[in-house]
């Protein structure tokens, strides 16, 4: 059974950086392409970004939302995932969750919440 | 901004049948594959339908996808209380170099 656990989450200031991190078990984490999907309180889900696997290029996309702001970064040896964000605004606010990428978005993990806010 | 529509919420009594449909466009439903997310209260979501139509492993039977040009539809046969929850849609966006893109949502109701 793949499982995915957040962390990272917390109250940062607008303009404000923070690292969330996602550790994965269950699933061969190298060969895995991974996306961030994020949720406003109360609103719709929201994908951020995806990060192929080395194998496949090792390449991002993201969001235009996000785009130069935020990073998406892998450490195989960890079966760890990342996501760097920075000059981060109040409509950042969000639970953020890490995914396994297929035809779908197959996995998910429960989530951590950033809170944007002065 | 979500760039699928489907309708915001969607009601039956126990035992109906409820079918909530996603609208999208050439560029993503029509040439990507679709799949389904519910999302019980309080939880993360999870995936019910990919490729279309077809249910991970553990998800009844009751659950079950259809695509048609440039829309797709989720059907709730025999609706159980468990079910209430909010339901979205994804797929892939070409004009977003294939990245993902989710429905409004819609929250189905067991009356």
């Amino acid at each position: 059974e793949v499982q995915l656990v957040e962390s990272g989450g917390g109250l940062v200031k607008p303009g404000g950086s923070l690292r969330l991190s996602c550790t994965a078990s269950g699933v061969t984490f190298s060969n895995a392409w991974m996306s961030w999907v994020r949720q406003a309180p109360g609103e719709g889900l929201e994908w951020v970004g995806r990060i192929r696997s080395k194998s496949d290029g090792g390449t991002t996309d993201y969001a235009a939302p996000v785009k130069d702001r935020f990073t998406i970064s892998r450490d195989d040896s960890e079966d760890t995932l990342y996501l760097q964000m920075t000059s981060l605004k109040t409509e950042d606010t969000a639970v953020y969750y890490c995914t396994t990428e297929g035809t779908a978005f197959d996995s998910w993990g429960q989530g951590t919440l950033v809170t944007v806010s002065s | 901004q979500s760039v699928l529509t489907q309708p915001p919420s969607v009601s039956a009594a126990p035992g109906q049948t409820v079918t909530i449909s996603c609208s999208g466009s050439s560029s993503n439903i029509a040439n990507n594959y679709v799949s389904w997310y519910q999302q019980l209260p309080g939880t993360a979501p999870k995936l019910i339908i990919y490729d279309n139509k077809k249910r991970p492993s553990g998800i009844p039977d009751r659950f079950s996808g259809s695509k048609s040009g440039t829309s797709a539809t989720l059907s709730i046969t025999g609706l159980q209380t468990g079910d209430e929850a909010d339901y979205y849609c994804g797929t892939w966006e070409r004009s977003l170099n294939f990245g993902g893109v989710f429905g409004t949502g819609t929250r189905v109701t067991v009356l």
